[in-house]
């Protein structure tokens, strides 16, 4: 099994371009989401998806979109790049939501973006 | 907004010490994780300990959590440079409007000197 797999590795924008990082996973997991981790402020939600066709904002959502056509697939689109969005962004995913047993959450490897 | 803190910022402690990471939240709490992120990689699960439960172990891992002090620590016995990382407390809160999402600190950077 591949895990979590995120593409680009690295990405250089201008402000104002837009582009999509890919995130996907084979484990069949219901639960995807996207944090951006950031210098000093640790990691934070952008958005989540809890199955197919359901997703949800986080934290931090504003700027980015996403959606979920596929259980294995999560794309997060940055509609009009800023250099406030350069960042390390991580895909993660975790078999359900199930609050009251845990679940933990497996990580992609990242994604570094920079606006210029 | 950050549930988690996590203390200290930075430790630095030579291999076949023992390191204790301090973790505080601040509301009430399903269940709290802790996670390892080597440098410019994803992070990896190491354990997780239910609101129920007051210590788990694992290999050289020992995590307590004190609800009524809404704390944890995480102790890693004879550590090793391999041990070096960062180190995240993650929270799953317990409200009607979460759907499991895991707020995590910003993390105790741990670095093991040979």
């Amino acid at each position: 099994n591949a895990g979590v797999t995120q593409t680009p590795k690295f990405q250089v924008l201008k402000t104002g371009q837009s582009m999509t990082l890919q995130c996907a996973q084979d484990m069949n997991h219901e639960y995807m989401s996207w944090y951006r981790q950031d210098p000093g402020m640790g990691l934070r939600l952008i958005h989540y998806s809890v199955g197919a066709g359901i997703t949800d904002q986080g934290e931090v959502p504003n700027g980015y979109n996403v959606s979920r056509s596929t259980t294995e697939d999560f794309p997060l689109r940055l509609l009009s790049a800023a250099p406030s969005q350069t960042s390390v962004y991580f895909c993660a995913s975790s078999y359900s939501t199930n609050r009251g047993v845990g679940e933990k959450l497996f990580f992609g490897s990242g994604t570094q973006l920079s606006v210029l | 907004s950050q549930q988690g803190e996590e203390d200290p910022q930075a430790l630095s402690i030579q291999e076949g010490e023992n390191a204790t990471m301090n973790c505080s939240y601040k509301t009430s709490i399903n269940n709290l994780q802790w996670y390892r992120q080597n440098s410019g990689r994803g992070l990896v699960h190491l354990i997780l300990i239910r609101s129920n439960e007051r210590e788990k172990h694992s290999g050289r891992l020992r995590v307590t959590l004190d609800t009524s002090k809404k704390s944890s620590s995480l102790l890693i016995t004879a550590s090793r440079a391999a041990d070096t990382a960062s180190y995240f407390c993650a929270t799953d809160l317990n409200y009607g409007g979460s759907q499991g999402n895991l707020i995590f600190g910003k993390g105790t950077k741990l670095s093991v000197k040979p």
